[in-house]
């Protein structure tokens, strides 16, 4: 079983649509990311979450929302799903903060969603 | 604030010849550098990653990088590419103060061709 799970991995909606993206770990890392690929723009971070009180927002984080249910479990949202957010979304984790703490991410394999 | 810059988007090369996938980077801090690669329809995994010590760093399925302090690069090389080597190369640095956010570049297409 992968050690980062989402789902679900594909989805087509609509416009206005509310949209749930989840995500689960067993790796025990504390902090979970939300990113989003496009062709040509690599990642972008939409938000990310350094334990189950801590959220924060990345680079793009309008029009999106997060939920950190538990340590192993941080949720993506889009109220209401437009377009432009047309994408391949992917769940990672990394350790905490500390001496062995090097930023190296543990990704998911993607959720793929289409907006029309 | 971090950033990467990839120089190419698309590497086309035949199979069996070298290649070389180039990364710069800018930071104002000590940095962490990784290279993640992307098979089709897959999530990233980690290729090999320079944390200190040895400015060459080798990595699953034959490759390997160097770290160029004063050039700020960190580029990928194998010394022979295989069709099953096709997929995406992203390039991502991580400054070594508290934050340690990951920053990718925007990636390298690399199609290896029979």
């Amino acid at each position: 079983d992968a050690d980062v799970t989402q789902t679900p991995r594909n989805r087509i909606t609509k416009t206005g649509k509310r949209i749930m993206l989840e995500c689960s770990q067993t790796k025990g890392h504390d902090r979970m990311y939300w990113y989003r690929q496009d062709p040509g723009l690599g990642l972008r971070l939409i938000y990310y979450s350094f334990d189950v009180k801590d959220i924060n927002k990345g680079e793009i984080s309008d029009g999106y929302s997060v939920s950190r249910q538990a340590q192993a479990k941080f949720s993506l949202s889009l109220e209401s799903a437009i377009p432009n957010q047309t994408a391949l979304y992917f769940c990672a984790t990394s350790e905490r903060e500390g001496r062995t703490h090097t930023g190296e991410l543990f990704f998911g394999e993607g959720s793929r969603l289409t907006v029309l | 604030a971090q950033s990467v810059t990839q120089l190419d988007s698309q590497v086309p090369v035949f199979e069996e010849a070298p290649v070389e996938l180039r990364c710069n980077y800018s930071s104002s801090v000590s940095v962490y550098l990784f290279w993640y690669v992307q098979y089709p329809n897959q999530g990233l995994q980690l290729l090999l990653k320079y944390l200190s010590g040895s400015t060459l760093v080798k990595g699953i399925n034959g490759f390997e990088a160097e770290f160029n302090k004063s050039q700020t690069s960190f580029h990928l090389r194998k010394p022979s590419v295989h069709i099953s080597d096709t997929a995406e190369y992203f390039c991502a640095v991580s400054g070594r103060g508290s934050a340690r956010q990951l920053t990718f570049g925007s990636g390298t297409q690399l199609t290896v061709l029979p």
